[in-house]
Order: structure tokens, then C-alpha cells, then sequence
């Protein structure tokens, strides 16, 4: 299983962005990286997902490397209400969904004023 | 509104009650999941139900027992709890594992606390 590590915490202040980077040393060919967002007493909420490369949507972007061992979700101009957990999984869902469903210890991200 | 919704929201017991969540996925989604989140914890998967058909069981404690009637409905009955089962049990259903990329959405959690 891909194993994920995040930084714990960060702080950051509105109109930045902010930067949170996954490293995932063991990633397989087939592993896709997602990213999701969760807000106190409440379910995580799915925010982007890639293989390889940039990925970008209306909420965020992520960033890719050539050799995949990492990836960093890109919030533009964070809000008061960016303040969550951030998680990063990667597995590969065609043949270990249980992969994609170990969400390890998140990235608390706090946004002041 | 992720097309995802628990009931009750809250929901104390003590320890010899029988209690059930409900969940229910609006979404047309085949896979169904329960997970547990304590505080301070990350969240552990507990059950996967893939077309109604129970495909993982994370070493949960017999005291919960999960039901899926149909692709729509997942239920997760308490029986006998300890006060350390107190936690947020989220339910989240997705499309299909096997299709990619698959993406889990999920319900807003019932808060359950065992006195």
C-alpha cells in the first residue's frame, strides 16, 4: 500500500495560497492521487484528483512531478472558511479500492485574518 | 448537500441499548461505506458494501453490525457499546471501486456518544 505523509499543520492568512504537499514514496504505476477536505463534524469533502502532471478546477490545483513521489494541492487565495483538514490518498482503484480508502492523519490547515 | 444523508445527527446511548444509523445515497452510486472517525483520529474504514454485497470488514467488533438492503440503503446497528465507541460514523457511497477514477462522497456524520 502507498503510504502518505503530510505536514500536521499550517497557518496561513487570507488572499494567500497555500501550498500542501503529499509525499508518496512507494507509489505505483496505476495509483491515482485525491485529495479531499474535511470541516469539523462533518463528512470529507472530495476536492481534486490526478494521475500525472497539473490538474486544476474551480476549487484548487494539484502539481504532479515527473516521478509522481509527491504532490501538492494548490488553494488560490485562501478564505476564513478554507480552514480544515486536508487529506491526500493515493491507491489504485481498479484493483485495491481498499487503497483509496486509508486516509491517513491529514494537514490541518488554519487560515487567519 | 453531497446527495449523502445520516440519521439521526446525534444520537447518546448507553451500553446496553440497541440503536441503528441510517444512511441513504441519492446519487445512483453502487459501493457504500461506513468509516469511524474518534476524535483526534483519522478516519478508519469499517464496512464496504460493492452491489449490496459486503467486500471488506475492517476487524470491526461484532457489536456493530452493518446491513445493506439495497444499493441505496446502509444501516449500521449498535448493540452493546463501550464509551471508547464514541465518534463520528460518517457513511459514503461512490460510483463503483472498480471504475476509474472513483470518487467517495459522504454524508455528514452521526454524532454518537455511549454513556
Amino acid at each position: 500500500l502507498a503510504k502518505t505523509t503530510q505536514p500536521i499543520s499550517m497557518d496561513s492568512y487570507e488572499g494567500q495560497e497555500v501550498n500542501i504537499t503529499c509525499s508518496h514514496n512507494n507509489i505505483a504505476t496505476n495509483d491515482y492521487i485525491t485529495w479531499y477536505q474535511q470541516f469539523p463534524s462533518q463528512g470529507p469533502r472530495f476536492i481534486i484528483q490526478g494521475y500525472k502532471t497539473k490538474v486544476t478546477n474551480e476549487v484548487a490545483s494539484l502539481f504532479i512531478p515527473a516521478d509522481r513521489k509527491s504532490s501538492t494541492l494548490s488553494l488560490p487565495r485562501v478564505s476564513l472558511s478554507d480552514t480544515a483538514v486536508y487529506y491526500c490518498l493515493v491507491g489504485d482503484p481498479f484493483n485495491n479500492a481498499g487503497n483509496m480508502l486509508t486516509f491517513g492523519g491529514g494537514t490541518r490547515l488554519m487560515v487567519k485574518p | 448537500e453531497t446527495g449523502v444523508t445520516q440519521t439521526p445527527r446525534h444520537l447518546v446511548m448507553g451500553m446496553t441499548n440497541k440503536k441503528s444509523l441510517k444512511c441513504e445515497q441519492h446519487l445512483g452510486h453502487n459501493a457504500m461505506y461506513w468509516y469511524k472517525q474518534s476524535a483526534k483520529k483519522p478516519l478508519e474504514l469499517m464496512f464496504v458494501y460493492n452491489f449490496k454485497e459486503q467486500t471488506e470488514n475492517n476487524s470491526v467488533p461484532s457489536r456493530f453490525s452493518p446491513e445493506c438492503p439495497n444499493s441505496s440503503h446502509l444501516f449500521l446497528h449498535l448493540h452493546t457499546l463501550q464509551p471508547e465507541d464514541s465518534a463520528l460514523y460518517l457513511c459514503a457511497s461512490s460510483q463503483d471501486p472498480a471504475v476509474t477514477p472513483d470518487t467517495q462522497y459522504f454524508g455528514p456524520g452521526t454524532r454518537l456518544t455511549v454513556l
